[in-house]
């Protein structure tokens, strides 16, 4: 099936550092691309998406290119914040029986210091 | 704010028991999606329900079962549990079943259950 790898964290960084956090997906057909942002103690909330190859998602700072050749759609920041510090989730659409529903890497925790 | 409510936040339960985890999904979604969140499995996709009616299934156990009511809010049932069942349980919710145009599915704020 198909499936996201995302790297491995914690991830540690001061304030104004460049956030790069990788992801890569194995998937039959186009799917479409997510991060999602998990703050402490609260659910999931779309942070951006990108429906096709070469789109690029942004918001709040955060970029990220869909790469079909290199099947990649990582995550990018110029200058983190601390209220940035979160789990962040790559994912990917995967239909099933007509249905589509969203399947995740295993999340990078983020923490950004002063 | 989300908009999809799920109660309760905190559940504690011993072993062999059974649970019931709520979801009412923001006003005008139809379609719910549960998901478990553990420290070893990520976020496994368990099941997903569309205007009362079972769409997907993922890797949800026998043990578990779910159901979406007229009034659109989903309930997991999670019987004999076990320790390993220990997770957070999260309900989404989008507009449409997730499909080309992909509506944005809104998480809440999870359940953690905790079996002792």
């Amino acid at each position: 099936g198909n499936s996201v790898t995302q790297m491995e964290g914690p991830v540690t960084l001061s304030e104004e550092a460049f956030l790069t956090i990788n992801c890569t997906y194995t998937a039959t057909g186009y799917p479409s691309l997510f991060w999602y942002v998990q703050y402490p103690g609260e659910g999931l909330q779309l942070l951006l998406k990108a429906t096709k190859a070469d789109d690029k998602g942004s918001n709040k700072g955060f970029e990220a290119t869909y790469r079909k050749e290199t099947t990649s759609f990582h995550l990018e920041k110029g200058s983190v914040q601390v209220s940035d510090s979160a789990v962040y989730f790559c994912a990917l659409s995967e239909t099933q029986g007509g249905s589509e529903k969203l399947v995740f890497g295993k999340g990078t925790k983020l923490t950004v210091n002063p | 704010d989300s908009g999809v409510t799920q109660t309760p936040k905190h559940l504690i339960t011993a072993t062999g028991q059974r649970v019931t985890l709520r979801c009412s999904p923001r006003s005008g979604d139809l379609s719910v999606y549960w998901y478990q969140q553990s420290l070893d499995q990520g976020l496994q996709f368990l099941i997903q329900y569309y205007n009362g009616e079972e769409r997907a299934k993922g890797n949800i156990l026998e043990r578990f079962s779910a159901q979406q009511f007229p009034d659109l809010h989903s309930e997991l049932n999670l019987s004999s549990l076990e320790l390993g069942d220990s997770a957070l349980y999260f309900c989404a919710s989008s507009v449409l079943p997730l499909g080309s145009g992909l509506p944005e599915a809104f998480f809440g704020q999870g359940t953690r259950l905790t079996v002792v």
